[in-house]
């Protein structure tokens, strides 16, 4: 089984609309990240949470919300979707308890906005 | 191993061939760099990390080079195979203490056989 698992796997959906992407964890990991990855751009940092009672902006936080529901569960929110949000979303972990700064990333997402 | 607009460097070898991928990083203040892989339709995967107190390392088939005077940091895939075809990725912990990463834009490896 997957350590990282993200749903849905592929979304298309219409301007405006609010949408929510998955992330559960069975790595036991406290830090988890979202990433939005755009074609020669490489992976942006949106969000990322060092533990549940703590939530970080990343570079690109505008248009996106996050919750921490669970140290197992981050979820990506688009408040009210647009076209320049269609991208491919990746969630990935770390452990702080680690001397590296490793992260470990789910399967993606691909999101389309219409 | 920068990319330039929308299309992503790309580096073509021949299966046997050594391969030598280049990232230049951003932050001279940076203490940790790691190199993922990504194959299509999947998420990055780790391959080697280095810290800043060293200037070379070495994995399975793999070597990551890291010279600090001029900010930049290359990986090494010796006897290239077709399996190896891929976007490779560098980051750097550009926060020192933090986990947060920033990714560079890839360069793509295309193997033949």
């Amino acid at each position: 089984d997957a350590d990282v698992t993200q749903t849905p796997r592929n979304r298309i959906t219409k301007t405006g609309k609010r949408i929510m992407l998955e992330c559960s964890q069975t790595k036991g990991h406290d830090r988890m990240y979202w990433y939005r990855q755009d074609p020669g751009l490489g992976l942006r940092l949106i969000y990322y949470s060092f533990d549940v009672k703590d939530i970080n902006k990343g570079e690109i936080s505008d248009g996106y919300s996050v919750s921490r529901q669970a140290q197992a569960k981050f979820s990506l929110s688009l408040e009210s979707a647009i076209p320049n949000q269609t991208a491919l979303y990746f969630c990935a972990t770390s452990d702080s308890g680690r001397t590296n700064y490793e992260q470990y990333f789910g399967p993606g997402t691909r999101l389309t906005v219409t | 191993g920068e990319s330039v607009g929308l299309h992503l460097p790309t580096l073509s070898v021949q299966e046997g061939d050594n391969s030598i991928i280049n990232c230049a990083y951003s932050n001279s203040a940076s203490d940790y760099f790691i190199w993922y892989k990504q194959e299509s339709g999947k998420g990055p995967q780790f391959i080697i990390d280095i810290r800043s107190n060293m200037d070379k390392r070495q994995g399975q088939r793999v070597t990551v080079l890291l010279n600090k005077t001029v900010k930049h940091l290359s990986l090494q895939i010796a006897a290239t195979q077709p399996g190896d075809s891929a976007v490779y990725f560098c980051a750097e912990n550009a926060n020192s203490g933090y986990s947060t990463l920033t990714f560079g834009k890839g360069t793509m490896l295309l193997v033949s056989p």
